[in-house]
């Protein structure tokens, strides 16, 4: 088990440009979730997939913002047209659901975004 | 929907001191309750979980939380920090039923010796 890993782990870009983050959860975990934290705030939830299946998007997830995951493996997270207030660390996380109540979510490092 | 309150925003402890962390939450129905600590520049880690039974429980790392229903809590304990303790804490509450995680705006722990 290497856990949740997400690349790259720090991006700088200029506003107005498009960035794309990858996460790649735990082996078997059948569910993958984005989550947002900015600086002296807890995560806030993006979106989340069950399988390949993208199942809700957060408002705070706007037009600009695509996750896909598109085989149930691995998952991309892409950002159009960035904007300062994208800055900020992504994260993602795993969970096995398997008819149960047990679904703890496993966080990788996270990719910190920094739109200049 | 639901919402979680850190108390505390920095907690500065001397080190082999004990150390709480105070998280309140509402939610009109029953949720599943989480701690996780977050390393400089690291991910979440998961510190400990209550899903139902026993209200005290216990996690890694040394650390507990007590759930008190009636006063809607799920305070972090620990009864002696290391200097390898020093991270922010978040809690986290899950609606039962429901996937994604509430979290709290965190507290930092800083130990000093």
């Amino acid at each position: 088990d290497t856990g949740v890993s997400q690349n790259p782990r720090h991006k700088i870009t200029k506003r107005g440009q498009n960035v794309t983050f990858r996460c790649d959860p735990i082996s078997e975990h059948n569910r993958l979730y984005w989550y947002r934290q900015t600086l002296g705030q807890g995560p806030e939830f993006l979106t989340y997939f069950q399988n390949e299946a993208q199942l809700e998007k957060s408002r705070l997830l706007s037009d600009r913002f695509s996750a896909e995951r598109p085989k149930g493996s691995f998952s991309t997270l892409e950002i159009q047209r960035t904007e300062q207030g994208d800055s900020a660390m992504y994260l993602c996380a795993s969970s096995l659901i398997s008819g149960g109540a047990e679904d703890t979510q496993y966080f990788g490092p996270g990719t910190r975004l920094t739109v200049l | 929907a639901q919402s979680v309150t850190q108390l505390d925003s920095q907690v500065p402890v001397f080190e082999e001191a004990p150390v709480e962390l105070r998280c309140n939450y509402s939610s009109s129905v029953s949720v599943y309750l989480f701690w996780y600590v977050q390393y400089p520049n690291q991910g979440l880690q998961l510190l400990l979980k209550y899903l139902s039974g026993s209200t005290l429980v216990k996690g890694i790392n040394g650390f507990e939380a007590e759930f008190n229903k009636s006063q809607t809590s799920f305070h972090l304990r620990k009864p002696s920090v290391h200097i390898s303790d020093t991270a922010e804490y978040f809690c986290a509450v899950r609606k039962r039923g429901d996937y994604k995680l509430s979290f709290g705006a965190g507290t930092t722990v800083t130990v000093r010796a």
